[in-house]
């Protein structure tokens, strides 16, 4: 079974500049979640799909970022205009349910705003 | 609010040594405990968990004890290798779907 992936690996892109990070989550995982780790800090959360609605989106920093579930399967991530600020390794998560139910992580996505 | 405190890094070991990386938290309610690993070019990987007090999480010679009177899941390995070179994440789930993440303590280990 195919775990959690996201594309691209890294992105290196200039302040102003529009970026989409995808994730495509474990088949048949309902729930995803996308969280951020910026410079050595935390793992924090951003936001939480139940298929391709969004449950909480209480940690999106502010309006530059836009998820989306179309379908229920994939997700995208798209920040624009991105700032330097932004810079960090987005994680995407995947899981059966709720509560109980582990959280599986992608790889994440390196993102440098230069 | 919830949150994981857990001991800053890096944390550097000779192979063979023992290793405890700390880890404390704070929530309302009865949180499950995780522990998270990074391996460079990798992503999180689940190491192991605990749902309730007094639970032992255990995994490739790693272990942490739920301990509810002292609010903490420290980690523990009684002889380290080179290949557990990493970042550890100490998180909690309060049941809903949140993780709350620790900033993450660096091992290394010295051949």
């Amino acid at each position: 079974e195919a775990g959690v992936t996201q594309f691209p690996s890294h992105s290196v892109i200039e302040k102003g500049q529009t970026v989409t990070l995808r994730c495509d989550p474990i088949s048949g995982h309902d729930n995803l979640y996308w969280y951020r780790r910026v410079m050595g800090k935390e793992i924090k959360f951003l936001l939480h799909f139940v298929k391709e609605s969004k449950q909480d989106e209480s940690g999106m920093p502010n309006n530059r970022f836009l998820a989306e579930r179309t379908g229920g399967t994939y997700s995208t991530l798209k920040v624009q205009p991105a700032e330097l600020e932004d810079s960090g390794v987005y994680f995407c998560a995947s899981s059966l349910g709720q509560g109980r139910h582990t959280q599986y992580f992608g790889p994440g996505t390196r993102l440098t705003v230069l | 609010g919830d949150s994981v405190t857990q001991m800053e890094g890096p944390v550097t070991l000779s192979e063979e040594a023992f290793l405890t990386i700390n880890c404390t938290y704070t929530a309302t309610g009865y949180p499950s405990l995780f522990w998270y690993v990074q391996y460079p070019g990798e992503g999180l990987q689940l190491l192991l968990k605990a749902t309730k007090a007094d639970d032992k999480g255990s995994n490739k010679g790693f272990e942490a004890t739920y301990r509810k009177e002292t609010t903490s899941f420290h980690l523990e390995k009684g002889s380290v290798q080179v290949s557990d070179s990493a970042v550890y994440f100490c998180a909690l789930s309060d049941r809903t779907y949140k993780y709350i993440f620790g900033t993450g303590t660096r091992l290394k280990v010295l051949a």
